[in-house]
């Protein structure tokens, strides 16, 4: 099983839909997570930090469910700019103190 | 500041053939890594770095080789080139802070035939 997974998708969305993605993780204690968005052939570029109580910014809003051990990201009113791959990375317990990624979930928003 | 800046963007080796990818960051950030990013794969970490004279294996170290001996630079050498290591390659940094956001440099394109 992989540490962290994410369902590959591709999400098609017509504009101004609501769109949602999980990403699981394996280690109860993992310390940090955030969602990460990376265009075709670019770098991914930081989208927001997950926190304990969920948090907003925007038309985003991203969730973690410890019990559960999966955080969540919610894009309301999608944009045909938002189509891009979202990775979700997870700061896990093992001393490496270096962030493991999911493979990425692919959205694309069509008109 | 230039953030984190990798070269170069492009690279075609032979099979045997060594070289250095070059990583280098202006933020005084600590932490430093490599990934390297497949299809289906995601961005699987090959080495990382502590702090300058600091290195230690990632997920997939064999076959890499790194050095920190400036807190700017972090450099990523193949020692011989093999077609299973035609990847993108990342570098990224960050303050040392469990939260602390990660940088990204733009990427290198490596194909090895």
């Amino acid at each position: 099983r992989k540490e962290v997974e994410q369902d590959p998708g591709p999400f098609n969305v017509p504009e101004g839909a609501t769109v949602a993605f999980n990403c699981t993780y394996s280690n109860s204690a993992s310390q940090s997570f955030f969602w990460y968005r990376q265009d075709c052939r670019k770098e991914p570029k930081l989208l927001m930090s997950v926190y304990s109580s969920g948090n907003e910014d925007g038309r985003f809003t991203a969730q973690l469910n410890r019990a559960s051990q999966y955080i969540s990201l919610l894009i309301r009113d999608s944009k045909l700019s938002d189509s891009a791959t979202y990775l979700c990375a997870v700061l896990l317990d093992t001393g490496r103190r270096a962030l493991t990624f999911g493979s990425g979930t692919r959205l694309q928003v069509q008109p | 500041n230039a953030g984190v800046t990798q070269t170069p963007k492009f690279q075609v080796l032979k099979t045997g053939q060594s070289m250095t990818l070059q990583c280098a960051q202006d933020m005084n950030h600590e932490y430093m890594s490599w990934y390297r990013q497949d299809p289906g794969m995601g961005l699987r970490l090959i080495h990382y770095s502590v702090g300058a004279g600091i290195t230690d294996q990632g997920e997939v170290p064999n076959g890499y080789n790194v050095s920190r001996s400036t807190t700017e630079d972090f450099p990523l050498r193949l020692l011989s080139a093999a077609p299973s290591q035609t990847s993108v390659y990342f570098c990224a940094s960050r303050l040392s802070g469990a939260n602390e956001k990660l940088f990204f440099g733009s990427g290198t394109q490596l194909s090895v035939l």
